[in-house]
C-alpha cells in the first residue's frame, strides 16, 4: 500500500531538547516536504526536498533541520526545541515538486513544555 | 496573498451532492486548480486537479469555468464519512502547495 509514515504520532518533550521526527515513502517519490499546522494559521511549509542531498526552506524554516541521504526518507529535525514549535506536522511526498498529487502521513503532534 | 476564495463553512444533506466553488478570478493560464480535503487532524488527502476541461475521478468531479475563473468540486453522494475542510489551490506545475483556510463541510444525517 502507497503511504507516507511519519513517527511519533504524538510527543511531549521538554524545551532544548533535541528531537528527530522520522519520515519515510514507500512510493519511490523525489519531492518530499514537511509542514506545521497551527490554528489560524492553517498548513504552512517547513522545507522541502526535491531528491537526494537537495533540500530547501519553505515558508517557516526557522528553528528547524532537515536531510535527505536517501530517497525514501526525509527526516525533520528539531535541534533545539521551544514551546513555539507546539504544533502538528506533517509529511508529504509526491511524484515531483510539479504533480499534485501528494501523499501526507498521519501527522506527528509535537508538545513542547 | 490568497490566490483562491472559498466559503468559510457549508452543509450538505448525506446523500445529496455536495457542490463546493471557488473563486479564482487571477489564475493565469500555466495555472492548475487542485483540489485536497484534510478530516480532522488527518494528512490532507488529494482528490482531484484540472487545467481547463472538467475532470472526473472516483472520488469527486471537478467543474471549471470557460473563462477560468471559478470553480466547482462536486461530490456526487455525499456520506458522513465526506466530512471535512476542502481546499482549492491554485498554482503552476512546479510550484509548491500552498494551503489557504478552505471550507469546512459538514455532512448532515
Amino acid at each position: 500500500e502507497a503511504q507516507v509514515t511519519q513517527n511519533p504520532r504524538y510527543l511531549i518533550t521538554v524545551t532544548g531538547k533535541k528531537l528527530t521526527v522520522t519520515c519515510s515513502q514507500n512510493m519511490n517519490h523525489e519531492y518530499m516536504s514537511w509542514y506545521r499546522q497551527d490554528p489560524g494559521l492553517g498548513l504552512r511549509q517547513i522545507y522541502y526536498s526535491m531528491n537526494v542531498e537537495v533540500t530547501d526552506k519553505g515558508d517557516v524554516p526557522e528553528g528547524y533541520k532537515v536531510s535527505r541521504k536517501e530517497k525514501r526518507n526525509f527526516p525533520l529535525i528539531l535541534e533545539s526545541p521551544s514551546p513555539n514549535q507546539t504544533s502538528l506536522y506533517f509529511c508529504a511526498s509526491s511524484l515531483s515538486q510539479g504533480r499534485p498529487e501528494a501523499f501526507f502521513g498521519q501527522g506527528t503532534r509535537l508538545t513542547v513544555v | 496573498d490568497a490566490k483562491t476564495t472559498q466559503p468559510t463553512s457549508m452543509d450538505c444533506a448525506e446523500g445529496r451532492a455536495a457542490n463546493l466553488p471557488c473563486n479564482h478570478s487571477t489564475i493565469s493560464g500555466n495555472e492548475y486548480v487542485y483540489w485536497y480535503r484534510q478530516i480532522h487532524s488527518q494528512g490532507p488527502q488529494y482528490i482531484i486537479h484540472g487545467l481547463k476541461n472538467n475532470e472526473t475521478n472516483e472520488m469527486a468531479s471537478l467543474i471549471i469555468t470557460e473563462d477560468r475563473k471559478s470553480s466547482t468540486l462536486i461530490l456526487p453522494h455525499a456520506t458522513l464519512r465526506d466530512t471535512a475542510v476542502y481546499y482549492c489551490i491554485v498554482g503552476g506545475r512546479d510550484d509548491k502547495i500552498i494551503f489557504g483556510k478552505g471550507t469546512r463541510l459538514h455532512i448532515l444525517p
